[in-house]
């Protein structure tokens, strides 16, 4: 089956600029997540959503990042006024319940952003 | 708070060796220790997971074990491969069930 989808693959913008980065999970899957991968470092949570509960956005670096699920599937992170430090790599993943010890992630191949 | 260290961050080994990537976390209140395999232009993929009651756990050539009263867990992987190269991620899952805390990672290269 389909696993977790993003794009785009690549994105270039200016500084300054409005981004948006798309997720599809894993179909059935109810807990999705965005990380953010800067050059050589671990990932970094940002953000977590799990069914209809109130997402967890605590990782959220500024106001300027913000996400939504829709229709508890596809989600969207948007970067607004990006500055050269947001230029990472942004990866999703979906699992099929956001709790238990034996929950395994899956991730897509993440969005490479670079701020110019 | 919860700190996962990698060492080393590159590694590269001859085909056929076996080899040992390290990771170590300050808390031990971990709920399980995943490694992850992260290949450019790809996504990660997750290898092995260790319960925080489980001490190894062991996929092909790979063995992973989790010593959580010293914070490390180790990946063994037997008879490298080229095709082994990759960056090696582990994670550990804290109390909250859902977030997981990364190392940098360690890169791998097995020269042929």
């Amino acid at each position: 089956g389909a696993g977790v989808s993003q794009s785009p693959s690549n994105k270039v913008t200016e500084k300054g600029k409005d981004v948006e980065l798309r997720c599809d999970p894993i179909s059935g899957h109810t807990a999705l997540y965005w990380y953010r991968q800067s050059l050589g470092q671990g990932l970094e949570f940002l953000i977590y959503f799990q069914g209809n509960s109130a997402p967890d956005k605590s990782g959220l670096p500024s106001d300027r990042f913000s996400a939504e699920r829709t229709g508890g599937s596809v989600s969207t992170l948007t970067i607004q006024r990006t500055q050269q430090e947001d230029s990472a790599v942004y990866l999703c993943a979906s699992s099929p319940s956001g709790r238990g010890t034996k929950n395994i992630q899956y991730f897509g191949a993440g969005t490479r952003l670079s701020v110019l | 708070k919860q700190e996962v260290t990698q060492i080393p961050a590159a590694l590269s080994v001859p085909e056929g060796e076996n080899l040992v990537l390290n990771c170590s976390f300050t808390d031990s209140a971990i709920y399980n220790l995943q490694w992850f395999r992260q290949d450019p232009g790809k996504g990660l993929t997750s290898l092995l997971l260790i319960q925080s009651s489980q001490r190894e756990q062991t996929s092909g050539r790979l063995n992973a074990s989790l010593d959580k009263s010293s914070g490390r867990s180790t990946l063994y992987i037997a008879a490298s491969q080229p095709g082994d190269s990759a960056t090696y991620l582990c994670a550990v899952l804290k109390d909250s069930n859902y977030q997981l805390i990364w190392g940098a990672g360690t890169k791998l290269i097995i020269k042929p």
